[in-house]
């Protein structure tokens, strides 16, 4: 069963902390971002990637930043961790090119809350 | 810049009827649309989509249904289920491109 894994289903960090969310897929996928899930707000990109080491900013950067040395791995990096950034966060991966009729396959999410 | 609307937040329905979920978009480059279902505490998951060249598409109790002049989509459900309970997430993409526009989602509640 092909896999996109999130490292942690629930997270507390403090104010100004440095956040690591981790995300590995096993199915070979050239792209892979990381959007933030909020009430009201839908799915938010925050970073993607079409290719190890490459990487492009997406809707809400900000406060963010991303990191991709090996195809199957994509993390999202706080800097300095805020109370604005406590949010359902997902990673997600598919193949490469247009995403046409065959989307996205999503991890679980991690749910962060910032103290 | 709202790309991709779904206007109400919330539909509830009885077990059994149907369930219509709408949602609007602007940018005349998208033609792939797809729907996405996501219960608490997981990720979405891939429900049903559609291309441009369509205008309905089903797949069992889902039926998505495309109107390019108005820019508009719906999912239909039916008949509707308890297990049906979740938020529902519109997204769209353009041909030439590899990323999702996503709406802001509508939690559908289907009452036994």
């Amino acid at each position: 069963d092909v896999k996109v894994t999130q490292s942690s289903r629930y997270l507390v960090k403090r104010t100004g902390e440095k956040v690591f969310l981790e995300c590995v897929q096993d199915m070979d996928h050239e792209n892979m971002f990381w959007y933030r899930q909020d009430p009201g707000l839908g799915l938010r990109l925050i970073y993607f990637s079409y290719d190890v080491k490459m990487k492009e900013k997406g809707d809400i950067p900000e406060g963010y930043s991303v990191s991709r040395e090996k195809k199957e791995r994509f993390s999202l990096i706080l800097e300095s961790a805020s109370t604005n950034q406590t949010s359902m966060y997902l990673c997600a991966s598919s193949f490469g090119g247009a995403v046409g009729n065959y989307g996205y396959t999503f991890g679980s999410g991690t749910r962060l809350t910032v103290v | 810049d709202q790309q991709v609307k779904q206007n109400s937040p919330s539909l509830s329905v009885q077990e059994g009827r149907i369930s219509i979920l709408n949602c609007d978009y602007t940018n005349s480059m998208f033609d792939y649309f797809l729907w996405y279902k996501k219960y608490p505490a997981e990720g979405p998951t891939f429900l049903i989509s559609i291309s441009s060249i369509k205008d309905k598409n089903e797949d069992g109790r889902f039926t998505v249904f495309l109107n390019k002049s108005a820019k508009h989509l719906s999912l239909h459900i039916v008949p509707s289920q308890p297990g049906d309970s979740a938020v529902y997430f519109c997204a769209a993409s353009a041909t030439s491109g590899s990323r999702l526009t996503f709406g802001e989602g509508t939690q559908l509640t289907v009452n036994p």
